[in-house]
Formats: C-alpha cells, structure tokens, sequence
C-alpha cells in the first residue's frame, strides 16, 4: 500500500483480556519495526523484524508480549493477559532496508489501546 | 529507555517567528533524524542527518549536530500555525539498527 496500515485504531479491553495489533507495511519494506507510546512521552522501542525473523526483541516489556511477521510483510503485536499499564498508543514503522534510509522510517497512525 | 532529552519541552511562539529545539543524546550515532507527530499518533519523518555532516537544510527547516557535544537542534523559521505538533529527535546508534527517541518538544504557535 501506499503507507503504513495499523488496525484497529482504537481498541478498548477489559484487564485480562488478550489483543492483537495489526501492522500493513509499505509494499517491499524488509525492516518492521513496534514502537509504544505513552502520553506525553517519545516513543520506546519494542521489537524489529528483518524478513520474517524478530532480529531485536529486547524492548519487549515482558512475556505477556509477543509479535510474528510469518510472511515478511504483515505483523500482528500480540499482548496477553493485558494490564492497565499496557494503554498507550502502539506505533509500527517500516523501511526499505535494514537500518534507516535517507527517507528515515515510515510510521503508520498507531493504534490507541486502552486496557479498563 | 530514551536516547535523548529535548529542550525545552514546551515551547509557545507566534506566527511569524523562529523556533529552536534542542536534543542531546548520550552514545554514538550513525545519525540523528527529526519526526513531528501531530495529535499523538503517526511521526513524520522530517529530515535526516549523518553524524559526518554538521548542518542540513530542508525548506524552513534547518538541523545542525554537534558529534562532540552529542547534540542537534532543529530550526523552523518563519512559523506557521499549522507547525503547531510536538517533534522529536531520534538516533540511530553506531552499533544497532533500530530509531531511539527523546521525549520531544511540544510547540504551539499562536496565528
């Protein structure tokens, strides 16, 4: 696609429950990457795939955070047992080659996860 | 973690002038980027630059790094309100691949 496609863009949960995130990226894009954003705050780095593989998990709060790309395009961020803590704004970015490119990354429109 | 710290981290300005934010980071960089992000959702990437050039430009906006001091600051000259967002600097470290960002500057400018 032309951008970066995140959905939903708003999912609201009860404490316990699981959700999965969703991440398109561009078309040809190799490297994904999750980022969380909490209010008033930069965005923290999460996890990044080169292909298929996860090459850095180590953003990954804890186990209740897990995430595949089985194809090397979409990416589904999945958190288990969510906690109030857990309600940010989840960010997935991607770029054309491993690392940054002149163009920098390209981000989607994050989607909002409110854990009640 | 975070990577840098912005300065300040608000910043309130008419239309019309000039706004300078500031970023420092703490390790190597391969290079340091600027994104704007408007009511907290989707970045935009700004501009990049390389930890061997020292100054970029990009229509109103103006970047210059400081590798020895380990610090950037982002210009944007003759301010418009539609530039009200917060912007965040960003580095990409020496031995690494992925973007590590500051708190970013909220900016605000009055029409």
């Amino acid at each position: 696609g032309a951008g970066v496609s995140q959905t939903p863009s708003n999912k609201v949960t009860e404490k316990g429950k699981y959700v999965e995130l969703r991440c398109d990226p561009i078309s040809g894009h190799t490297a994904l990457y999750w980022y969380r954003q909490s209010l008033g705050q930069g965005p923290e780095f999460l996890i990044y795939f080169q292909g298929t593989g996860a090459a850095d998990d180590s953003g990954l709060p804890n186990d209740r955070f897990f995430a595949v790309r089985p194809e090397g395009s979409v990416s589904t961020l999945k958190i288990q047992r969510t906690e109030r803590g857990d309600s940010a704004v989840y960010l997935c970015a991607s770029s054309l080659t491993r690392g940054t490119t002149l163009n920098g990354y390209t981000f989607g429109s994050g989607t909002r996860l409110t854990v009640v | 973690s975070q990577q840098g710290e912005e300065d300040p981290q608000a910043l309130s300005i008419q239309e019309g002038e000039n706004a300078t934010m500031n970023c420092s980071y703490k390790t190597s960089i391969n290079n340091l980027q600027w994104y704007r992000q408007n009511s907290g959702r989707g970045l935009v990437h700004l501009i990049l630059i390389r930890s061997n050039e020292r100054e970029k430009h990009s229509g109103r906006l103006r970047v210059t790094l400081d590798t020895s001091k380990k610090s950037s600051s982002l210009l944007i000259t003759a301010s418009r309100a539609a530039d009200t967002a917060s912007y965040f600097c960003a580095t990409v470290p020496n031995a690494g691949n992925m973007l590590t960002f500051g708190g970013g500057t909220r900016l605000m400018v009055k029409p």
